[in-house]
Parts: C-alpha cells; structure tokens; sequence
C-alpha cells in the first residue's frame, strides 16, 4: 500500500483565496482524520470521520473550515477565505478500527498564505 | 484543561551520548501516553504506547517510560539516523475516544 496520500505537498496562496487540501485514506481504513502543526501549538486534531460520516468537528477554528468526505476513499479540507495565520503543515491521517496507536500520518500539504 | 509539556525544545547530542527526552503530562484520566517520531517533511510515525505509571517498553535504541506526571524517551547510545523530533500525545478521559493531545515537541539532532 502507498500509505496515506495528500496532494498538493506545498501551497503559496494570497490572503482572501480558496485552498482545498486533498487526502487519499489507506485502503480499508474506516477513520479519517485532518490535523494542523504549527510551532507554537503542535498538532491539532481539526475534524475526524467514522465511515465517511463526520464524528467531530470541535477542532475547526472557525466557518472559514470546511472538511468532507464524499467517498471511503477521498476526503478534502477546504479553507475560504485563507488568512496569514492559516499557514501551517496541515496532515491527514487513517486508522483501521479503534487503536489509536494504528494510526498513520500522511507526508502533509505545508500551507504559506501570503 | 489537558496539557503536554516536552523538554528540552531542542537536543545536540554527539554520536554515542546518551540523553533522556522529557513529556510532562495533565490530563484528567489518563487512558494512553504515546510517542512519535517525524521526520522533516514527513508525518508523525508511531513508536509507543504507555498505559500505566512503571510501564516501560523499548525498541532498539529507545526505552519509553511512564510515571504519574511524566514520561521519559531514553535514547541509548544513539546515531545519526536517530535525528528527528519526538512528540508526546497524550488521550485523556477528556480528550475523546479519538483524540490525541499533542505536544510541541523535542528536536533531536545527533552528530557524527
């Protein structure tokens, strides 16, 4: 398996754009997650899914989020409209099941809003 | 309000030289303390999962270890290949059955 696929690896957008980010789950794998990193705050858990379905969304910072997740093998996280201190390494992660510890990160869309 | 706190920030350590990295922890109801390694421009991979204060696990070079309010990452002669940042998480009765709590972090650069 490819493990967990995120495209695009790097984005430069200007204030005021849209970004969508894109993950591709590890087949089989029934939870999605969306995470942030930043250096002040580390990883942040934004948004998870439990069979496509969104579980919890508590970690979205504000309206200007939005996650989906139209199929087991596609998700996407979308920001509208992007601001400076939206910049950071935005992760994808799947799991198979409830074990935390079976939890696998993709390589990660780093995000520079100008 | 759970809380991980990992020290030092960032560690130089010549090859060979042993060090401990630290993770201090508050959460209420602890049900798992994890470490990870990441590599530079890579996500998070797993390393170990703690459960109860006195419980250690080990693999390779590195031995995990857990007490009431903190959690140690040895790493015993270590090489470079062992250069990357290891974080702390954290999964608390607060926390969600599906949510780690992260910390920032520990840099680890070992030298030839």
């Amino acid at each position: 398996d490819a493990g967990v696929i995120q495209s695009p690896r790097h984005e430069v957008t200007e204030m005021g754009q849209e970004v969508t980010l894109r993950c591709k789950p590890i087949s089989g794998h029934d939870y999605l997650f969306w995470y942030r990193q930043t250096m002040m705050r580390g990883l942040e858990l934004l948004i998870y899914f439990n069979n496509n379905v969104p579980i919890d969304d508590s970690g979205m910072p504000e309206d200007r989020f939005s996650a989906k997740m139209p199929n087991a093998s596609f998700s996407t996280l979308k920001i509208q409209p992007s601001e400076p201190r939206d910049s950071a390494v935005y992760f994808c992660a799947s799991r198979e099941g409830l074990a935390l510890h079976t939890q696998y990160f993709g390589p990660g869309t780093r995000l520079t809003v100008l | 309000e759970d809380q991980v706190t990992q020290s030092p920030e960032a560690l130089r350590l010549q090859e060979g030289e042993s060090s401990s990295l630290n993770c201090s922890y508050t959460v209420s109801g602890l049900r798992g303390l994890f470490w990870y390694r990441q590599d530079p421009g890579k996500g998070p991979e797993f390393l170990f999962t703690l459960y109860s204060a006195g419980e250690e696990k080990e693999k390779e070079r590195l031995k995990a270890t857990l007490t009431k309010k903190e959690s140690f990452l040895h790493i015993t002669a270590p090489k470079p290949e062992d250069s990357a940042t290891y974080l702390c998480a954290v999964q608390g009765d607060q926390t969600g059955a599906n949510n780690l709590f992260f910390g920032t972090g520990t840099r680890l650069t070992v030298i030839p």
